[in-house]
Parts: C-alpha cells; structure tokens; sequence
C-alpha cells in the first residue's frame, strides 16, 4: 500500500551493527505495528503502538526497539544485529472503525540480511 | 485467539473457482474471520472479513457455516495473478486488540 512506506527496502549489514528501519504512513491512522516474517512462515508481532505515547511489546521484542516519533512515524532498530535476525520486516498500521474488526495496512516491506 | 489450520498449498487452473477452507473450532462469539492475501516480497494485504453467513466483495466470497468453527475463501475465475499466499486470521471485535496471528497459510498457485 502506497501510504505506508518503509526505508530502506534492502540493508545488508554486519553482526554487532545498530540498524534504524523507518516507517512513514499517510493514512492518519494510530496504531503502528512491526512485524519480521522468515522464509515460508507467516508474520511475528515485534512491537506496537496505539498511540505517539503508547508503546506494547509483541511476542519476539528481545533485541528490538521501537520509537514512535509522530502520528506518522514508527522507527524499529536492533541494537546490535545478528545473523538470525535477517528477515523481511513489515510496518503495519490500523484504525479501529466502529464495529468492525482492526484491518491493518502494510508496507512494502524491508528485506534486511545480517552477515 | 483461536487457532486456525488451513491447507499448505492449493494448485488451480486459470478460470476455475477455488475454495480455501480454514477450521477454527476455538473461536469465539465476538471474533472476526478474517482473510489475508500476500504476493512475494510484498505486504500482506486485506482480502474480506465476515462475522457469518455470506460475505462478498469485488475480490472474494466469504461464506461461514452458522457453528463459525470453520470458513471458506472463494475466489471466483482465478488468474495467474491470484498466485499467492492466503491467511485465515480470527481476530476479535475491535476494543483494545493489538496483533494479527499469521499461521503458514495456503499457498496458492493458478496454472495455464
């Protein structure tokens, strides 16, 4: 979906390095979401945010943070990267409408390899 | 969350109807059934989502059983681009939820 961008697309880095992706979103949505996704698995949660002051762990967070700059922007790094963090990594966003289910909106995705 | 099971892999021809059947015998009264499509290298995207009985959009059919334990993708007239992966998700009625639960999905290859 062309609201929700993510940079960069690829990032090929070595183990230790601080890696920053970065997710943009015009959809005015709150919530923000990061997800990783291994070859021939589905996606896992990594961190969330409601809000700009909101910020909840997903179930694979260890050696991840976040920071949620603005509405609009939600920053996901590893602190000290390592080889089985090489994954493609999605940015989701979502607006809870009234009664209906959360649907969420994903970016085009950033396919990180950690050498 | 309810867990779901789908079929790993499904292959059709061009034209042909395909139905893709997700069992979540978990689920409960107030979750959503929720489907999912993702192209190679690309974000997931929303297919259709239904409560029960019938849905239909301008992509897919949603049809669910009145016991909602299971529920059935149908995508009428496939082509080669519907070649993809397709996710069952159950996910509860908006209040609070923060994640969507990817199980391996279908994957779906349309033939010539």
């Amino acid at each position: 979906d062309a609201d929700v961008t993510q940079t960069p697309r690829n990032r090929i880095t070595k183990t230790g390095k601080r890696i920053m992706l970065e997710c943009s979103q015009t959809k005015g949505h709150d919530r923000m979401y990061w997800y990783r996704q291994d070859p021939g698995l589905g996606l896992r949660l990594i961190y969330y945010s409601f809000d700009v002051k909101d910020i909840n762990k997903g179930e694979i967070s260890d050696g991840y943070s976040v920071s949620r700059q603005a509405q609009a922007k939600f920053s996901l790094s590893l602190e000290s990267a390592i080889p089985n963090q090489t994954a493609l990594y999605f940015c989701a966003t979502s607006d809870a409408g009234t009664g209906s289910s959360d649907t969420q909106y994903f970016g085009p995705g950033t396919r990180l390899t950690v050498l | 969350l309810a867990k779901t099971t789908q079929p790993i892999s499904m292959d059709s021809y061009e034209g042909q109807e395909v139905n893709i059947t997700c069992s979540h015998n978990n689920i409960a009264t107030n979750d959503y059934i929720t489907w999912y499509q993702q192209f190679p290298s690309q974000g997931p995207r929303f297919i259709i989502q239904g409560y029960k009985t019938k849905v239909t959009n301008e992509v897919a059919s949603l049809f669910i059983p009145a016991d909602r334990k299971s529920s059935t993708l149908s995508l009428p007239r496939v082509s080669l681009s519907d070649t993809a992966v397709y996710y069952c998700l159950v996910v509860p009625f908006s209040g609070g939820y923060n994640k969507l639960i990817f199980g391996a999905g279908t994957r779906l290859a349309v033939h010539p």
